[in-house]
């Protein structure tokens, strides 16, 4: 089986830097994605990472480190826009399917 | 517009009853994908399918089916066997693993037990 864990919560001020990370057990994956989520409202797509380093997209970095069994997301110059829930997710080699991890709602403070 | 659909958006169900759950995408996607959301939780695998006529269980299978008939289209059935249905759920397609990294999501179908 796999897991992903991310922490539930994290606060952050707006216009600063928040890291979400993410751990993980899974015997092998085409790569490491994330979601934002909306109260109420539909993931969407915000960055992938197939191989190991940092992706940029935007305000958004991902990054990811096979050996260490971990990625993290960035988020830049917060706004208030940016308070939702974060999912990493993976789709493992074998499987073919998506598995999400935990989520982290993060909480963007005035 | 390229996208998926759910529907329909809010959906009542009496105990005993079984409901179906509609899924269409016009993004000739391969994959399809069910999701499961109780409040403040994750995103919890029901059922995928990669090809046509094709699916396969996820970690909470039980109590659900679903059919593949078609590319464009993965209705989720809830059966009376689901014990716990009231939760949000999601549809999402994408291009085969290995293939492409992006899932694309419906706005949700929220089912509640009366």
């Amino acid at each position: 089986g796999q897991s992903l864990e991310q922490p539930s919560e994290v606060t952050a001020v707006e216009g600063a830097i928040v890291q979400i990370n993410c751990t993980y057990q899974t015997s092998g994956f085409y790569g490491l994605s994330w979601y934002q989520q909306h109260d109420g409202g539909a993931p969407t797509f915000l960055s992938y990472n197939a191989l190991d380093g940092l992706e940029e997209t935007g305000r958004f970095s991902s990054f990811l480190s096979r050996s260490d069994s971990y990625g993290y997301l960035l988020l830049q110059e917060l706004q208030m826009k940016d308070s939702a829930s974060y999912f990493c997710a993976v789709s493992p080699r074998g499987a073919n399917n998506l598995f999400f991890g935990t989520g982290t709602r993060l909480t963007v403070i005035p | 517009d390229g996208g998926i659909t759910q529907s329909p958006k809010y959906l009542f169900r009496k105990e005993g009853q079984n409901v179906t759950l509609s899924c269409e995408q016009n993004l000739n996607h391969d994959a399809m994908y069910w999701y499961r959301q109780d409040p403040g939780q994750g995103l919890r695998l029901i059922y995928y399918s990669q090809i046509v006529n094709d699916f396969q269980k996820g970690d909470i299978a039980e109590g659900y089916s679903v059919s593949r008939e078609k590319k464009e289209s993965f209705p989720l059935t809830v059966t009376s066997a689901q014990k716990n249905p009231t939760a949000f759920y999601l549809c999402a397609s994408s291009r085969r693993p290995g293939q492409g990294a992006e899932a694309f999501f419906g706005q949700g179908t929220r089912l509640t037990v009366v």
